[in-house]
């Protein structure tokens, strides 16, 4: 299937400081990519949807000044936590699909990154 | 707007045994269905979909689910299970249909499997 890779998978930094965080989708053009966040032992909160080219879509209750996203290319989707503080640790998981794909919804995921901000 | 119910957020068994993960979703218009697989500290794996047709759906790592619209659940199940089963389940619906929003998916909570020796 197709590859979705994040990057760094791990990520420790400190509170004032802001981090960035990649997705790319390898071996397919990802016209639209979405990042969520996860919380320990919890599901999966869509934060936002980002096609490329235009601006990214949050969901309500999601600060977009704090997290920035960026599509730039059909490849590469970036989020961006800034002036990171320790409740914004958590798992964050990209996932993209292709834009020549079957209308299915299918998506694929990448292996996600841990951020923890002390 | 969708949303999706697990009903068992842990679900214990043993080698072999036969298992079923429970799912129910609500939704105003027509869905895809899917199963999906987290193991610690990775992405998410799809093990299977309902897009159309047979309501019997088989996925990967022997898997299979059934679609009961009448009953809007979409059940997990495998005969018999191996302890590399254990992993977390995420259940997920798409609207059909919804343009850009296309591929949005709504997650339950997961359940959390634990096959024992």
């Amino acid at each position: 299937g197709a590859v979705v890779s994040q990057h760094p998978s791990w990520v420790i930094c400190k509170s004032g400081t802001s981090v960035k965080i990649e997705c790319r989708s390898l071996d397919f053009q990802a016209t639209t990519m979405f990042w969520y966040r996860q919380f320990p032992k919890q599901s999966l909160m869509l934060m936002a949807t980002s096609n490329e080219g235009s601006k990214a879509t949050y969901e309500q209750g999601v600060e977009k000044d704090k997290f920035l996203i960026n599509h730039a290319s059909l490849t590469l989707s970036t989020l961006t936590v800034t002036s990171a503080h320790p409740e914004d640790s958590s798992f964050y998981i990209c996932s993209a699909r292709s834009g020549t794909g079957g209308m299915s919804g299918e998506l694929f995921f990448g292996e996600g990154s841990r951020l923890t901000v002390l | 707007a969708q949303s999706v119910t697990q009903l068992d957020s842990q679900v214990p068994v043993f080698e072999e045994a036969p298992v079923e993960l429970r799912c129910n979703y609500s939704s105003s218009v027509s869905v895809y269905l899917f199963w999906y697989v987290q193991y610690p500290n990775q992405g998410l794996q799809l093990l299977l979909k309902y897009l159309s047709g047979s309501t019997l759906v088989k996925g990967i790592n022997g898997f299979e689910a059934e679609f009961n619209k009448s009953q809007t659940s979409f059940h997990l199940r495998k005969p018999s299970v191996h302890i590399s089963d254990t992993a977390e389940y995420f259940c997920a619906v798409s609207e059909v249909g919804r343009g850009s929003t296309l591929g949005r998916l709504y997650f339950g909570r997961g359940t959390q499997l634990t096959v024992w020796p």
